[in-house]
């Protein structure tokens, strides 16, 4: 059965600081991956994709088939990056369906 | 555009009694999905529709569960003979049909049973 960890409820850091989120998934086909972000009294959106290898607001992630990981990274944490974060994975094929990690919530301390 | 809306974004009722939620998704998205999110859990995939074909539905989804998208545009997700564990966010949420396109959400309907 497919599967995301986030292993961290809670994360906190200092503004500048650097910050990882971590995600695991378990998943027997050729997976496709998403973070998705909240912040505070806003709706859920995409932050990145690993097919897109593309850098937003500072973040990157990397999919690591060995280790089944794709956390997120950014070098100097920033005080509105304070949010939900959510790992997705494809797990529907052509349906595209998503299944969730629990979310990490990153709070950045000025 | 302004996005997936859902209506209402609120409802409170008490238990035993139907309860309607309606998306509306981005105009040209022909992909259509149903999710729940429970306190401290992500979403959780509920049912996918293709234009106005249901196409899967998840094992959460009870017989008391219905949803109808009858014109491919706006979706209705009905829960009959509410229960207290029906209590929830229900998002939904649209893509095109493109390859690999993300899905957009909407604020959901938060729904409390009392």
């Amino acid at each position: 059965a497919q599967r995301v960890t986030q292993p961290e409820k809670l994360l906190s850091v200092f503004k500048g600081a650097p910050v990882e989120l971590k995600c695991n998934y378990s998943y027997s086909g050729s997976p496709e991956l998403f973070w998705y972000v909240q912040y505070s009294r806003q709706r859920l959106q995409l932050l990145l994709r690993h097919i897109s290898r593309e850098s937003i607001k500072g973040f990157t992630a990397d999919l690591n088939k060995g280790e089944t990981s794709f956390h997120l990274k950014k070098p100097f944490a920033q005080e509105e990056d304070s949010a939900m974060y959510y790992c997705a994975l494809n797990s529907g094929g052509s349906n595209y369906k998503l299944t969730f990690g629990k979310g990490t919530l990153l709070t950045v301390n000025p | 555009d302004t996005g997936v809306s859902q209506n209402p974004r609120h409802k409170i009722t008490k238990r035993g009694q139907n309860v309607t939620f309606r998306c509306d998704p981005i105009s040209e998205h022909n992909r259509l999905y149903w999710y729940r999110q429970t306190l401290g859990q992500g979403p959780e995939f509920l049912t996918y529709f293709q234009n106005e074909a249901q196409l899967e539905k998840s094992r959460l989804l009870s017989d008391r569960f219905s949803a109808e998208r009858p014109k491919g545009s706006f979706s209705t997700l009905e829960i009959q003979r509410t229960e207290q564990g029906d209590s929830a966010m229900y998002l939904c949420a649209s893509s095109s049909g493109r390859y690999n396109q993300p899905q957009h959400f909407g604020d959901g309907t938060r729904l409390s049973i009392l």
